[in-house]
Parts: C-alpha cells; structure tokens; sequence
C-alpha cells in the first residue's frame, strides 16, 4: 500500500464544474509535488511546495490552483477545466534535506479525472 | 518539458528471460530513480542510485549509476509475469539548488514490458 493517499480515485467534471483533489501523507515529508499524466507518458511536473510554501509553477494554466494547508495535506482546486485536461494527476512526496539532499519521490495511486 | 531518451522502448520477453533497460542524457545526474508503474497506479520506486558507479540490488532487479553520470541501467533478472508493466527512470540534473533543497526530476519516457508465460 501506498503511503501517499490520493481521493478521489476517479473524477468527472464538466467543464463549468469546480472540484478538489486531495492528497495527504504521514512520512514528514516536507515537499509535495502535482505531477500530470497522459496515457502512455511520463508524468509531468506542474507544483512542488516546500515547507508548505509554493517553490515551483510549471507555467501551470490558473485553471489549476494548489494549495498546501499543512505539511500533511497537498490539495489541486479544478475549475473550468477542458477536455484535454483529462489525465490520471498525481501526487508525491519527499523528504527535504535542504540544499544538495537528494531524496526519492514517493506518489500516491493518482486521480483519474475525466473532463466531459 | 525535458524528458530523458529510455530504451528499448518496449519488450516482449519469455518468463525466465533477463531484461535490460536504460536511460541516457547529454547531460550529468547526481541522482537516478527507477520506478514501476501499474495500469490504474502511481509509480512505485525500485531503486535510487546517489553516486557514480553505483551498483544496487532490490530483489531480482539491480540498477547501476553510469560512470559518465550521464547514464543509468536496470536490469531484471528471470523475469516473472508479474514483472509486466511501464518502468520509468528519473534523473536529478546537476545544477543550482533550489530553495528549501527543492529540485526537479527529469523522467524518462518509460518502458513498456510484457511477459509471454
């Protein structure tokens, strides 16, 4: 089991729909990421925050807003998305060893959410 | 975004049967990541490499940190049907560091393996 929980597992909005997606860990891990994935891709960054704090925008679409209420809990607030939005979005986490510490990403099992 | 060249970029292979996969890049890593992915699921880590040169074994995989830093192995040893499924490799570019020790990771663009019984 992972020990990244993501929920939804599945999502279908509208395009006039604003929905939430939840992530939360128990590692303390202090950096959590947004990573966005089409079928047969490799996930692609979009936010990373550390100490709760934003620290990368991948030039995301605003239709995309992250938030971090706390060190435990990563949310992607959705709205007016668009059809080529739909993709399996993922969460991850790290520990945060400060400058030059490598650490490992750990993902939850992603939301699939599909844009009608 | 930046991604890493992986090759092969699909195999079919008999049970038994030893894989190979690889990543490349022009440019230098200190860090490499192996992940495996389900159909439905997020990638889970295999391996983590840290230094040049490295050799790590998790179960029937081992993975090596390229010398030139700019490369990264995997291999499965007597592979099972369960091995079935899209192995990514992901990179931590040498380079500034980003507030907090922050970084980016560089995927891969996967390989897709399937396992004949």
């Amino acid at each position: 089991d992972t020990e990244v929980t993501q929920t939804p597992k599945h999502l279908v909005m509208g395009m006039t729909n604003k929905k939430s997606l939840k992530c939360e860990q128990h590692m303390g891990h202090r950096a959590m990421y947004w990573y966005k994935q089409k079928a047969k891709k490799p996930p692609e960054l979009m936010f990373v925050y550390s100490y709760e704090k934003l620290s990368i925008n991948e030039s995301v679409p605003s239709r995309f807003s992250p938030e971090c209420p706390n060190s435990s809990l990563l949310n992607l607030h959705l709205h007016a998305l668009q059809p080529e939005d739909s993709a399996l979005y993922l969460c991850a986490s790290s520990q945060d060893r400060g400058r030059g510490g490598n650490s490992p990403l750990h993902f939850g099992n992603g939301t699939r959410l599909t844009v009608t | 975004g930046q991604q890493l060249n992986q090759s092969p970029q699909s195999m079919f292979i008999q049970e038994g049967e030893d894989v190979s996969m690889n990543c490349t890049s022009s440019s230098i890593f200190n860090t490499w990541l192996w992940y495996k992915q389900d159909p439905g699921e997020g990638p889970v880590l295999l391996i983590a490499l840290y230094k040049a040169g490295e050799l790590t074994s998790n179960g029937r995989l081992t993975a090596q940190f390229g010398i030139t830093r700019k490369d990264s192995f995997l291999n499965i040893s007597a592979s099972i049907p369960s091995d079935v499924g899209i192995y990514f490799c992901a990179g931590r570019p040498v380079g500034p560091v980003l507030t907090s020790g922050t970084y980016k990771y560089i995927f891969g663009t996967g390989t897709r393996l399937k396992v004949l019984a």
